[in-house]
């Protein structure tokens, strides 16, 4: 089944600066790969989304990257802020939505004022 | 607010004991997840009913079992509980099973402390 990886495990940023999640998947056949944030005590929430044939995604500070042929992704949160500070998951499947959805094991990302 | 409530939110129990979570879905969503949340392990997919019928397992324990009702309102039993079973369970929905729609919708999730 699918494996995926991510890193760190822990992030620490100063505020404003930029922070970058990776995560590297294992199956060939995945083609949709979200990003959850997960704030302290609350449930996670989907921030971005990307599919296979897509290279990069953007939504205001956000943005996500997909190297297909190194099965790897990547979350960048550029000017980052307070409110960034969460635990993000990344997560990948074959099914090209929430079916089958295989997570990273997170990343605390903590934005230092 | 997601749309999915979970029941109950806190639950303390012993060990050996037998525990029933339960999610009711954002209206409209057929399909149902339920995860694990512990502390090392992230988000474990255990079980996934759509519109009633088992539609994936994930690593979903033997003494874990699940169902989806026709109102589609989904239960998660535990059994036998041992202390390792501690843990965050969240239950997710999505519109239909097998369409690129993408997103899961979470609850708030249920803390099960087993004693």
């Amino acid at each position: 089944g699918e494996n995926v990886e991510q890193h760190p495990s822990t992030l620490s940023v100063q505020e404003g600066d930029s922070a970058v999640i990776k995560c590297t998947y294992s199956d060939s056949a995945s083609n949709y790969f979200p990003w959850y944030k997960q704030e302290l005590g609350k449930r996670p929430q989907l921030i971005i989304d990307i599919r296979s044939n897509v290279g990069e995604k953007k939504d205001q500070r956000i943005a996500v990257t997909l190297n297909k042929t190194a099965k790897h992704f990547s979350l960048h949160i550029t000017e980052t802020q307070p409110e960034d500070s969460a635990v993000y998951f990344c997560a990948a499947s074959i099914s090209g939505g929430a079916d089958g959805l295989t997570f990273g094991k997170g990343t605390h990302l903590i934005i230092q004022p | 607010d997601s749309g999915v409530t979970q029941t109950p939110k806190h639950l303390i129990t012993a060990t050996g004991q037998r525990v029933t979570l339960r999610c009711s879905p954002r209206s409209g969503d057929l399909s149902v997840y339920w995860y694990q949340q512990s502390l090392d392990q992230g988000l474990q997919f255990l079980i996934q009913y759509y519109n009633g019928e088992e539609r994936a397992k994930g690593n979903i324990l033997e003494r874990f079992s699940a169902q989806q009702f026709p109102d589609l309102h989904s239960e998660l039993n535990l059994s036998s509980l041992e202390l390792g079973d501690s843990a965050l369970y969240f239950c997710a929905s999505s519109l239909a099973s097998g369409r690129p729609t993408g997103e899961l919708f979470f609850g708030e999730g249920s803390r099960l402390t087993v004693l």
